[in-house]
């Protein structure tokens, strides 16, 4: 089965700054989706960024951007230039051949003034 | 984009009773439609996916008889929770895929905003 673990419960960013949420899994399949999912007090789940396997390229999208060490198995998210609508829960999430999503355990983002 | 709706966003409900929470692709057709639960400050646990005329699979340790889905259309699927109970408190998360959406079978999936179980 596979499994996706962030060690990070909580972290805190000042806005404007950089910040790098990790993520890391495991898998025996070589086909796979990843992808990290922005949880506010809303509780809506929105995604942030997907990253296909097969593609060495690393995805970006405006200020979010990912680092994908597919030999590592590590998936991490970069936040640029935080704002303060950026604060929520995050969720990296993997869908491989079953098309099911396998959810980590969260890291909280606080962004302070 | 794709949108997903859920019905109600809250419920409140005295142990016993069933309750029916719906789940509505809005502007696509929905072949494959996924039940989550989310306890407080936790994260999403997959109850079940559900295709379109078929019968639901239920992941290991969810009660299929206690927690009923019915996927009868392309844009409807439906979670009862059969005589329920203050254990079964929650927030419940639906999510669906169609075809043909970026990603293909293993891409995105659309969510819901999620309804409140509350059983006294």
């Amino acid at each position: 089965a596979q499994t996706v673990t962030q060690s990070q419960p909580e972290m805190s960013v000042q806005e404007a700054e950089t910040v790098t949420l990790s993520c890391t899994y495991d898998t025996s399949e070589s086909d796979y989706y990843l992808f990290w999912y922005k949880q506010p007090p809303s509780r809506q789940m929105i995604l942030v960024i997907r990253q296909e396997a097969y593609k060495q390229q690393n995805a970006t999208e405006n200020r979010f951007s990912v680092n994908f060490q597919k030999a590592a198995k590590s998936f991490s998210l970069k936040i640029s230039d935080s704002q303060l609508g950026d604060a929520a829960m995050y969720f990296c999430a993997y869908s491989g051949t079953a098309s099911k999503l396998t959810f980590g355990t969260g890291t909280r983002l606080q962004v302070t003034l | 984009g794709a949108v997903v709706s859920q019905h109600p966003s809250r419920v409140i409900c005295k142990s016993g009773t069933s309750v029916k929470i719906e789940c509505r692709s809005l502007d696509f057709q929905a072949t494959t439609m996924f039940w989550y639960r989310q306890f407080p400050k936790k994260s999403l646990m997959l109850m079940a996916t559900s295709n379109e005329g078929s019968k639901a699979t239920y992941e290991q340790g969810v009660e299929k008889d206690k927690f009923l889905i019915n996927h009868a259309s392309l844009t409807l699927s439906t979670l009862t929770v059969t005589s329920a109970h203050p254990e079964d408190s929650s927030f419940y998360i639906c999510s669906a895929r169609g075809p043909g959406l970026a990603g293909g079978p293993l891409g995105e999936q659309f969510f819901g905003p999620g309804t409140r179980l509350t059983v006294l």
